[in-house]
C-alpha cells in the first residue's frame, strides 16, 4: 500500500513568498495531522483534521499559517507571507479510526525560506 | 503538562554490542506509548505501540518494553542498518494528540 505522499519534497523560496505544501493521506484513513520540525523545538503539531473536519489548530503559529482539507484524500498547508523562521521540515501524517492508531508519516518537505 | 524525556540524546554502539533506550514520561492518565524510526532526510517510521505496564514487543533485533514510569528500547547485537534516531511518543486521551520525546540518535559502527 501506498503510504502518505508528501509534495514538493523540497522548496526554496524568498521571504514574502506564498509557499504550498501538499500532503495525500494512506487511503481509508480518516484523521490527518501537520507537524513542523526543527533541531530546537523537534516535531510540534500544528493542526489535525479528522473526517475533513479541522479539530485542533492550536499549534499553528500565526495567522500567516493556513491549513485545508477539501476531501479525504487531499490537504494543503500554506504559509503566506513566508518568513525565514518559517524554515523548518514539514510532515504530514494519517491514521486511521480509532483513538489508539498509531499515526504514520510522509517523508517530509524541506522548506528553506530565504 | 505532558512530558516525554529520551536518553541518552545520542548513542554509539559498536556493531554487536546490546543496549537500551529510555523513554520516560509524565503524562497523566497514558493510555499507550508508540516507539518510531526516523532515518535522516525521511519521516518517522512506525515500530511498536505499547498500551500497559509489563507489556513488550518485539521485531528483529528491537524491544520494547512499557512500566508506569518509562519506556525501554531494547537493542540486541546491533548493526550498522540499525543506526537512525528512534522517538518515542506518549497519549493519554487519544492518539491523535501526541507528547513526543525529542529522540536518542543511534549510530552502530562496523
Amino acid at each position: 500500500d501506498a503510504g502518505v505522499i508528501q509534495s514538493p519534497r523540497h522548496e526554496v523560496t524568498e521571504m514574502g513568498q506564498e509557499v504550498t505544501l501538499r500532503c495525500k493521506p494512506i487511503s481509508g484513513h480518516n484523521s490527518l495531522f501537520w507537524y513542523r520540525q526543527t533541531m530546537m523545538r523537534g516535531l510540534e503539531l500544528l493542526i489535525y483534521f479528522n473526517n475533513n473536519v479541522p479539530i485542533d489548530d492550536s499549534g499553528m503559529p500565526e495567522d500567516r499559517f493556513s491549513a485545508k482539507m477539501p476531501n479525504a484524500s487531499f490537504s494543503t498547508l500554506k504559509i503566506q507571507p513566508s518568513e525565514p523562521r518559517d524554515s523548518a521540515v514539514y510532515f504530514c501524517a494519517s491514521s486511521g479510526t480509532g483513538g489508539s492508531q498509531p499515526q504514520h508519516f510522509g517523508d517530509g518537505t524541506r522548506l528553506s525560506i530565504l | 503538562e505532558d512530558q516525554v524525556t529520551q536518553s541518552p540524546e545520542a548513542l554509539r554502539l559498536q556493531e554487536g554490542e546490546s543496549s537500551s533506550l529510555n523513554c520516560s514520561y509524565t503524562v497523566s492518565g497514558l493510555r499507550g506509548l508508540f516507539w518510531y524510526r526516523q532515518d535522516p532526510g525521511k519521516g518517522p517510521e512506525f515500530l511498536f505501540t505499547l498500551y500497559s505496564a509489563g507489556e513488550e514487543k518485539e521485531k528483529e533485533r528491537l524491544k520494547a518494553t512499557l512500566t508506569k514510569k518509562e519506556s525501554f528500547l531494547h537493542i540486541t547485537a546491533p548493526k550498522p542498518e540499525d543506526s537512525a534516531t528512534y522517538l518515542c511518543a506518549a497519549f493519554s486521551g487519544s492518539a491523535r494528540q501526541l507528547t513526543f520525546g525529542s529522540g536518542t540518535q543511534l549510530t552502530v559502527l562496523p
